[in-house]
């Protein structure tokens, strides 16, 4: 039961560049939800999903799109890269609503030049 | 709009040196409060939830309270292994989002010296 894992661990891009972030967890969560932190700022939601094939924005999701076409996975993806996109992003999950915990994954740094 | 706020943002113990770790709220509807330690280069390790008032949780040295206003995280004879990065959240439903959902403080960075 390896809970919540992030692909890459690292990524450096250029400004305009794509890139798309996995999340994959093997709880049968149904929530799955992708947050970025920031030196001196709490971790903010970009975007989540209630169920498989689900998708909504949460408090900043500029800059970026989301896909849940299988239940284990959450994909986020960065159609043009921005400096302003570098961060570290992490991946969390719950199981459903009445289940409160989220569970995160390792993050993924990501450095846009 | 859903505030969390974390006193002090650093703080530094000597290995035994007992202290507490402040958050304060402001949220309509909290649904719970969360407790996480982040250790360098990690993701957030769940702690604690806490749902009412009067509420406290204990693992190891960490005992976690709760009031209508703010939670304390109380670390007791701390060791350097303790040192890290604790966040506190609070849950409570999100009218736009139709679910219920967290809301993070910038966190609190302990040290604990040898």
């Amino acid at each position: 039961n390896a809970g919540v894992t992030q692909t890459p661990k690292f990524r450096v891009l250029k400004t305009g560049q794509s890139m798309t972030l996995l999340c994959a967890q093997d709880m049968n969560h149904e929530y799955m939800y992708w947050y970025r932190q920031d030196p001196g700022m709490g971790l903010r939601l970009i975007h989540y999903s209630v169920g498989e094939g689900t998708t909504a924005k949460g408090e900043v999701p500029d800059g970026y799109n989301v896909s849940r076409l299988k239940k284990q996975n959450f994909l986020l993806g960065l159609e043009s890269a921005a400096p302003s996109q570098t961060s570290v992003y992490f991946c969390a999950s719950r199981l459903q609503e009445y289940t409160d915990t989220q569970y995160f994954g390792p993050g993924t740094r990501l450095t846009v030049l | 709009e859903d505030q969390v706020t974390q006193s002090p943002e650093a703080l530094r113990l000597q290995e035994g040196e007992s202290s507490s770790l402040n958050c304060s709220y402001t949220v309509s509807g909290l649904r719970g409060l969360f407790w996480y330690r982040q250790d360098p280069g990690k993701g957030p390790e769940f702690l604690f939830t806490l749902y009412s008032a009067g509420e406290e949780k204990e693992k190891e040295r960490l005992k976690a309270t709760l009031t209508k206003k703010e939670s304390f995280l109380h670390i007791t004879a701390p060791k350097p292994e303790d040192s890290a990065t604790y966040l506190c959240a609070v849950q409570a439903w999100a009218i736009g989002a139709g679910s219920y959902q967290l809301t993070f403080g910038k966190g609190t960075k302990l040290s604990v010296i040898p």
